[in-house]
């Protein structure tokens, strides 16, 4: 596609269920971050993938949260037994490369509105 | 370890007046910086961007941007605002950038209201 497409754009889910949240970045990206934003808390960052190296989950803000990259491209941020301070929007963004000048760039998807009732 | 503090959360300010978005970084190696806007009910989109050279730097719809690197600072201006310019705007910075450690972070947001 044209740009990082996230799905669904919004999920409603009940407190202790589980959720997946899809990122397609844009064909050829090899950098994909996940950021969370909430109000007051702006851009918070949670994992980061860069090619074929090992992802920096350093954001991840507790074992209940997970991602993978398939292939390079498709990303999944899976939050496990969801909890009502989960809810925020999750953002995906890709670029070309963190490594090279000019190819850092990112592009944002809309993200995904998650509320835990 | 980079962080970013955007010290003011919200910046009311009147059309036609000028404004100051303020952005300190805080790393011990040589940094990229970066401003992102986001308009209502649209995605984050690159405003301007310090890699290396000109300390000042030009961005989209007039804003502008100085390196100050004795301050640790990449503050934000615009010398005459628009009501168009009602947005949220977040500071950037990558530290270390050809290491595989490296990765961008951003700060808390400051968001702009313009009043006519």
């Amino acid at each position: 596609g044209a740009g990082v497409s996230q799905s669904p754009s919004n999920k409603v889910t009940e407190k202790g269920k589980d959720v997946e949240l899809r990122c397609d970045p844009i064909s050829g990206h090899t950098a994909l971050y996940w950021y969370r934003q909430s109000l007051g808390q702006g851009l918070e960052f949670l994992i980061y993938f860069q090619g074929n190296s090992a992802p920096d989950k350093s954001g991840l803000p507790s074992d209940r949260f997970s991602a993978e990259r398939t292939g390079g491209s498709v990303s999944t941020l899976t939050i496990q037994r969801t909890q009502q301070e989960d809810s925020a929007v999750y953002l995906c963004a890709s670029s070309l490369s963190l490594y090279r000048a000019g190819q850092e760039k990112l592009f944002f998807g809309s993200g995904t509105q998650l509320s835990v009732l | 370890a980079q962080s970013v503090t955007q010290l003011d959360s919200q910046v009311p300010v009147f059309e036609e007046a000028p404004v100051e978005l303020r952005c300190n970084y805080s790393s011990s190696v040589s940094v990229y910086l970066f401003w992102y806007v986001q308009y209502p009910n649209q995605g984050l989109q690159l405003l301007l961007k310090y890699l290396s050279g000109s300390t000042l730097v030009k961005g989209i719809n007039g804003f502008e941007a100085e390196f100050n690197k004795s301050q640790t600072s990449f503050h934000l201006r615009k010398p005459s605002v628009h009501i168009s310019d009602t947005a949220e705007y977040f500071c950037a910075v990558i530290s270390n950038f050809y290491s595989s450690a490296s990765k961008i972070i951003f700060g808390s947001g400051t968001r702009l209201s313009i009043r006519p």
